[in-house]
């Protein structure tokens, strides 16, 4: 049981630049979710998802998509990368209206 | 107004020590709440979960006053370990959307 796996660990990438972090969990949970944290503001909510086919817009959701086309997986794209978009992601799941698993969490850095 | 508001401290306390903060959250309607604990560069960890009638877990004891809309964490007999962040954590929505408090930062020195 891997729980939440997130990846990658780390990545720069330059301004422009798209990529995709990739949040897969292996509990079966319908509630998948992305935030960011930046140091003084906490962790915020980027997107989340509760089941396969259904997103929705958290707090900070501009400049992010999404998709959930199984249970198992929920990855972030970033279309065009900007500086403001450097940050610390984590992806986490939860079952029901409880304890959340999160990933190990992906250090970005947009130049 | 932010949704959940604590005090980003930093708490700094010697081994030993009795430490407590307190998270105020605006939503009246919030069904769940929990504490959870982040180390540097870490993703956060469940500490506990917080229950009207108030619980306990070893050293650490959480409490929620739903009439003044706020949740505690008493952590006793700190020890060097304890040092992190501490976050609080509401559940609101029909589908108990997590608002993340900023945090407290607690330092426990010898």
């Amino acid at each position: 049981n891997a729980g939440v796996t997130q990846t990658p660990k780390f990545q720069v990438l330059k301004t422009g630049q798209s990529m995709t972090l990739q949040c897969a969990q292996d509990m079966n949970h319908e509630y998948m979710s992305w935030y960011r944290q930046d140091p003084g503001m906490g962790l915020r909510l980027i997107h989340y998802s509760v089941g396969a086919g259904i997103t929705d817009q958290g707090e900070v959701p501009n400049g992010y998509n999404v998709s959930r086309s199984t249970t198992e997986d929920f990855p972030l794209r970033l279309l065009s990368a900007a500086p403001s978009q450097t940050s610390v992601y984590f992806c986490a799941s939860r079952t029901g209206g409880e304890k959340l698993f999160f990933g190990s969490g992906t250090q970005l850095s947009v130049l | 107004r932010k949704e959940v508001e604590q005090d980003p401290g930093p708490f700094n306390v010697p081994e030993g020590a009795t430490v407590a903060f307190n998270c105020t959250y605006s939503n009246s309607a919030s069904q769940s709440f929990f504490w959870y604990r982040q180390d540097c560069r870490k993703e956060p960890k469940l500490l506990m979960s917080v229950y009207s009638s108030g619980n306990e877990d070893g050293r650490f004891t959480a409490q929620l006053n739903r009439a003044s809309q706020y949740i505690s964490l008493l952590i006793r007999d700190s020890k060097l370990s304890d040092s992190a962040t501490y976050l609080c954590v509401v559940l609101s929505g029909g589908s108990y959307i997590p608002t993340f408090g900023r945090g407290t930062s607690l330092i426990v020195h010898p």
